[in-house]
C-alpha cells in the first residue's frame, strides 16, 4: 500500500482547473516542507514538476502550482491542456530512516 | 544534457540476484546522488536506494538486507544488485540522478526504465 493517499483518477475539460490531493501523516507530509510532484506520461519516466511544496523547476509552466495544509499536499493544474493528461505522483521526505515515500498516483484525464 | 541508460537482464529466475547497471553521460558520476527507483505493474513507485559522491549508499529499510548499490567512476556507471528475487519484485527499474536543489530526494534526470520480470 502506498504511504501517501491520492485519488486514483480525476478528469477535467480543457481550460478548467483540477486539484489533486496527497494525504500523509505528521511523519512525512505534515512534518516537512519537502513535498514534490512528478508527472508521468505513458511509457516515459517521471518528470519533476513541483518541489518543496510550492517551487517549480525551470521550464515547468506556472499553470502548475502546489500547496500544503497540515498532512495534505495539493497539486493544482490550471488552464488544462490535452498534454496534461498523465499520471501524477506525490512524494514526501519522511526522515532519515524511511527517506522518501510516494503516493499511489492519480491518472488525470483531459476530456 | 544528462542522459542515463539502464542495462541488464529483462528476465530473472526466482531466488536469483538481479544486476542492473546505469551508465551516465553529460555528468560525472563522482558528483550528485544516484538513485534506483522501481515502478510496479499497478504503477506504484518505490525508492530502492541511492549512492552519493562519497560512495556512501543509503537503502530503503524494507530492502536493506537484499540490496547493494555501488559506483564505478572509471566507467561513469552505478549499479544495483537485488538478491533473492521473487515475483513481487517484477517491476520497471529506473535509475535517476538526485541532487536537484542539492537534495538527494529530488530527481531531475531519469533513465528510460528497464522492465524486469521474475519468472521460472
Amino acid at each position: 500500500q502506498p504511504a501517501l493517499t491520492q485519488p486514483r483518477s480525476m478528469s477535467g475539460s480543457p481550460g478548467q482547473s483540477v486539484t489533486i490531493s496527497c494525504t500523509g501523516t505528521s511523519s512525512d507530509v505534515g512534518g516537512y516542507n519537502y513535498v514534490s510532484w512528478y508527472q508521468q506520461h505513458p511509457g516515459k519516466a517521471p518528470k519533476l514538476i513541483i518541489y518543496d511544496v510550492t517551487q517549480r523547476p525551470s521550464g515547468v509552466p506556472d499553470r502548475f502550482s502546489g500547496s500544503k495544509s497540515d498532512n495534505t499536499a495539493s497539486l493544482t493544474i490550471s488552464g488544462l491542456l490535452a498534454e496534461d493528461e498523465a499520471d501524477y505522483f506525490c512524494c514526501s521526505y519522511a526522515g532519515t530512516y524511511l527517506f522518501v515515500v510516494f503516493g499511489g498516483g492519480t491518472k488525470l484525464t483531459v476530456l | 544534457q544528462v542522459q542515463l541508460q539502464e542495462s541488464g537482464p529483462g528476465l530473472v529466475k526466482p531466488w536469483e540476484t538481479l544486476s542492473l547497471t546505469c551508465t551516465a553521460s553529460g555528468d560525472s558520476i563522482g558528483s550528485s546522488y544516484w538513485s534506483w527507483i522501481r515502478q510496479f505493474p499497478g504503477k506504484r513507485l518505490e525508492w530502492i536506494g541511492y549512492i552519493d559522491y562519497s560512495r556512501r549508499p543509503i537503502y530503503n529499510p524494507s530492502l536493506n538486507s537484499r540490496v547493494t548499490i555501488s559506483i564505478d567512476t572509471s566507467k561513469n556507471q552505478f549499479s544495483l544488485n537485488l538478491s533473492s528475487m521473487t515475483d513481487a519484485d517484477t517491476a520497471v527499474y529506473f535509475c535517476a540522478r538526485g541532487g536537484y536543489s542539492h537534495r538527494p530526494d529530488l530527481w531531475d534526470y531519469w533513465g528510460q526504465g528497464a522492465l524486469v520480470t521474475v519468472s521460472p
